[in-house]
């Protein structure tokens, strides 16, 4: 099945940084989805993005399909940021999607 | 307002109970998902539904059981709990019209002990 592959597990920060996280998938996607799991375990979409770039406030993201890769950009953070980003890909678009494991991020104040 | 409602939040039994995990949206959602999280780790597909009278296995579906009679409704059943069930299930939905994008559950934090 496909691989997802996200880097770096952890990352920590001081409130005001920017920081880029990055998605790596091993085959053509259709569907492409970043989340946000805060630390009471609520999941958030971000972006639905299997292709070029979104923007929304502080956070914006870039898939670049033909490369099978993904970005997710977090500007100034904030220590509400923290918690777990997960990348979320499936072969078509309306199929079910296998996530990736996650990058931890800890934003100090 | 529009959303998805999973019952119950927390939920702590006895091994070799029969239970069912309840899972609701008010979205008009065709596509609904379960997941199964152990904490800090990675969402595992365990079922999923395309819409009514149609189900799917997913990677980690063994032992557990869905039904989707009406589109709105998801339920999840253990026919018998193991202690290697506990675990965090979430659900979720998607609709095919509306761009594909996932709403998910505030999930249901199971323990079997």
């Amino acid at each position: 099945g496909i691989q997802v592959e996200q880097s770096p597990p952890d990352l920590i920060l001081q409130e005001g940084a920017n920081s880029t996280l990055r998605c790596n998938f091993s085959d053509s996607v259709n569907n492409l989805q970043w989340f946000h799991q805060n630390p009471w375990g609520q999941l958030i979409n971000l972006f639905y993005i299997p292709s070029g770039t979104k923007q929304n406030g502080r956070l914006s993201a870039t898939t670049v399909a033909t490369e099978r890769y993904s970005l997710l950009y977090i500007s100034s953070s904030q220590t509400t940021d923290s918690g777990v980003y997960f990348c979320a890909v499936a072969l078509q678009a309306g199929t079910a999607l296998i996530f990736g494991k996650g990058t931890t991020l800890s934003v100090s104040s | 307002e529009a959303d998805i409602y999973q019952t119950p939040r927390y939920l702590v039994i006895g091994t070799g109970k029969k239970i069912t995990l309840e899972c609701s949206q008010t979205m008009g959602h065709d596509k609904m998902y379960w997941y199964q999280q152990d904490p800090g780790m990675e969402l595992h597909l365990i079922h999923y539904s395309y819409g009514v009278n149609s189900t799917e296995k997913g990677d980690l579906s063994s032992e557990s059981t869905v039904s989707r009679i009406r589109t709105e409704h998801f339920p999840l059943t253990l026919e018998s709990a193991r202690p290697s069930h506990t675990s965090q299930y979430l659900c979720a939905s998607s609709n095919t019209r509306g761009g594909y994008g996932y709403t998910f559950g505030s999930g249901t934090r199971l323990t079997v002990v």
